[in-house]
């Protein structure tokens, strides 16, 4: 079975500039999450995709965008980057059922805003 | 609004000694509770969550209503213990985790 991945690792870009972040989902789970964390906080909602829909939003402005595609691997952009948009990103992944099944999260992928 | 809060941002204790882990939530409906934990260089995994009601790695959590609580405890902490817990509420509708701020746990031997 593989587990959520992330790419890439670590980001450096410049305030203004737009950024793409990747996630595979873990073999099976149709549904995947996509979390902002900043230092000292725990992680904030964006958005989560269902069958490549996005199924519920954070408060999170419009310049935060996702996809998700067939084969369920997502993609999170984010445009006209600021520097509070450093934080590592965290993506996860999880088959629903009744409630929330088990969320499986990646790595993470660490944005730094300049 | 929901939210869940782990007022302790670090607790330290001895080995050998209990370990409760506070969080509160604030949630209008039916609340499904997890706890996430992060060892140092891994990934966010779960931990337990209350409607399976289990044990894990000696961790016990009870739901509280009348309280809004969803404390994590343990008799007798080990050192391999030490990491980053996070409280988290899941929102049914909208699909989403809100978590709390993450307490660190760190065991002395």
């Amino acid at each position: 079975e593989t587990g959520v991945t992330q790419s890439p690792t670590h980001l450096i870009k410049t305030r203004g500039q737009q950024v793409t972040l990747r996630c595979s989902s873990q073999s099976g789970h149709n549904t995947v999450s996509w979390y902002q964390q900043a230092l000292g906080q725990g992680p904030q909602f964006i958005f989560q995709y269902y069958r490549e829909e996005e199924n519920g939003r954070g408060n999170f402005p419009p310049r935060f965008s996702g996809l998700q595609f067939p084969n369920y691997s997502s993609e999170l952009n984010v445009n006209a980057l600021e520097l509070d948009d450093s934080a590592l990103y965290l993506c996860a992944s999880s088959l629903p059922g009744q409630g929330l099944t088990e969320a499986f999260f990646g790595q993470g992928t660490r944005l730094t805003v300049v | 609004a929901q939210r869940v809060t782990q007022p302790e941002k670090l607790l330290s204790v001895f080995k050998g000694a209990p370990v409760e882990l506070k969080c509160n939530y604030s949630y209008s409906g039916s609340p499904e509770l997890f706890w996430y934990v992060q060892y140092s260089r891994q990934r966010l995994q779960l931990l337990l969550r209350h409607i399976s009601r289990e044990s894990i790695k000696g961790f016990t959590a009870d739901l509280n209503k009348g309280e809004t609580s969803f404390h994590l405890k343990k008799p007798f902490a080990q050192e391999e213990d030490s990491a980053m817990y996070y409280c988290a509420l899941f929102k049914g509708n909208t699909g989403k985790l809100i978590f709390g701020q993450g307490t660190t746990l760190q065991v002395k031997p």
